[in-house]
């Protein structure tokens, strides 16, 4: 079955202590992107990747690392996560891009930072 | 002024109407359009997209665009009670950057 996978769904975490989100893809799509997702601010794109070693910066980048050493992995990584760090966060890929194809979004993951 | 604009709602509608849902984007560099549907607790999922001005249908689903007046719009024929969702409105702005607003509610009642 072609899916977007994360992990994990649920997180509930501490101020400063480092968490990875993991993200991978069957679909061989080259594009991969994260959002989150927070009451009355929608959908809002952190990080994307064209391609494998390719990643640059949405709109609210400040407090992520993201990386793409496989096609089908994009880690979403919070080194010092804060509280206004909570939100619901979505992977997507896409097979090349934005502009004229569908995003197939991950089942997200609910994190919350105390 | 937000970069992609809906009205919150919530839309409430009979079952069986038509709904209406409108979207209005600040880019007019804009080239591509989406709409996303999103269940409660779920992922967003693609309805459709459009690219040239004026309808494109698909089964009862309807987007609109007009890019003079910089608005797109979705139709729903006959509603249904499995349409209540949140219907995202999304923009292609460019440098692999797609613009999200922050959805419209919509009920469809029995």
């Amino acid at each position: 079955e072609a899916q977007v996978t994360q992990n994990p769904r649920y997180l509930i975490t501490v101020t400063g202590k480092k968490l990875t989100v993991t993200c991978s893809q069957n679909m061989n799509h080259e594009y991969m992107s994260w959002y989150r997702q927070d009451p009355g601010l929608g959908l809002r794109q952190i990080y994307y990747s064209m391609n494998v070693e390719v990643t640059d910066k949405g709109d609210v980048p400040e407090g992520y690392k993201v990386s793409r050493k496989e096609k089908r992995n994009f880690p979403l990584i919070l080194e010092s996560p804060s509280p206004n760090q909570t939100s619901l966060y979505f992977c997507a890929s896409s097979p090349k891009g934005t502009g004229s194809y569908e995003q197939y979004f991950g089942p997200g993951t609910r994190l919350t930072v105390t | 002024q937000k970069e992609v604009e809906q009205n919150s709602g919530p839309l409430s509608v009979p079952e069986g109407a038509i709904a209406s849902l409108n979207c209005t984007y600040s880019d007019r560099g804009s080239q591509s359009f989406f709409w996303y549907r999103q269940y409660s607790g779920k992922s967003p999922e693609l309805i459709m997209f459009i690219y040239s001005n004026g309808d494109k249908e698909d089964g009862r689903f309807t987007a609109q665009l007009n890019k003079a007046s910089q608005y797109v719009s979705l139709l729903i024929r006959d509603s249904q009670p499995s349409d209540s969702a949140t219907y995202l409105c999304a923009v292609n702005t460019g440098f692999q950057k797609l613009v999200f607003g922050t959805g419209t509610r919509l009920l469809v009642s029995p």
